[in-house]
């Protein structure tokens, strides 16, 4: 059984710009979640995605954006970079909204 | 708004030495998660704490729920090097179809030999 994978594992990029990260979810599962990981920090809550439906969301300003799709493998979309955007991206999938969670190992995104 | 605090955020420890990490949260959630992360790598989940009084035990590490004071405790038994990590507490809100989790900042945790 394969487990949550995400791609890239480290990029750089410049302020204003945009990128897209992505996440494949563990077989079976049809939920995934992204998190902010800001250094120091515990993580926190962008969005969900239940079967393609965006399922609740947290305190992040719509410039961040994201895809679910029908192998349930999912997108972060991010636009118009800031620095403060710097920090790891972790998704985490689950067989359900009520299920465990189980995290990717994550993208380290740095802004200059 | 949940808030998760856990204290404390730096623990120095020496080996084979005791010590407790306290989560306290806002307000009435229906689970909570003990994680641990490595620099640099993703989180692992060590414990699910599904009820008031839940108690469970992996190795040297014992999580407990008190859901009526809205405290977790994490406790280390005869800490060992190979412990030296961070650990994060979760917390999910009950009800609704947000099934968001909710972080502490974190214990540092270091075990010097």
């Amino acid at each position: 059984e394969t487990g949550v994978t995400q791609s890239p594992t480290h990029l750089i990029k410049t302020r204003g710009q945009q990128v897209t990260l992505r996440c494949s979810s563990q077989s079976g599962h049809n939920t995934v979640s992204w998190y902010q990981q800001a250094l120091g920090q515990g993580p926190q809550f962008i969005f969900q995605y239940y079967r393609e439906e965006e399922n609740g969301r947290g305190n992040f300003p719509p410039r961040f954006s994201g895809l679910q799709f029908p192998n349930y493998s999912s997108e972060l979309n991010v636009n118009a970079l800031e620095l403060d955007d710097s920090a790891r991206y972790l998704c985490a999938s689950s067989q359900g909204e009520d299920y465990e969670q189980y995290f990717g190992p994550g993208t380290r995104l740095t802004v200059t | 708004e949940l808030k998760v605090e856990q204290n404390p955020l730096f623990l120095s420890m020496q080996e084979g030495k005791n010590y407790t990490i306290y989560c306290n949260y806002s307000t009435t959630s229906d689970r909570l998660y003990w994680y641990r992360q490595d620099p640099g790598k993703s989180l692992e989940s060590l414990f699910v704490l599904l009820s008031n009084g839940a108690v469970k035990q992996e190795g040297r590490l014992m999580a407990s729920l008190d859901t009526k004071a809205r405290l977790s405790t994490l406790h280390i038994t005869a800490a060992v090097h190979d412990l030296s990590a961070t650990y994060f507490c979760a917390v999910r809100l009950s009800g609704g179809s947000n099934y968001k989790l909710t972080f502490g900042k974190g214990t540092l945790l270091t075990v010097n030999p």
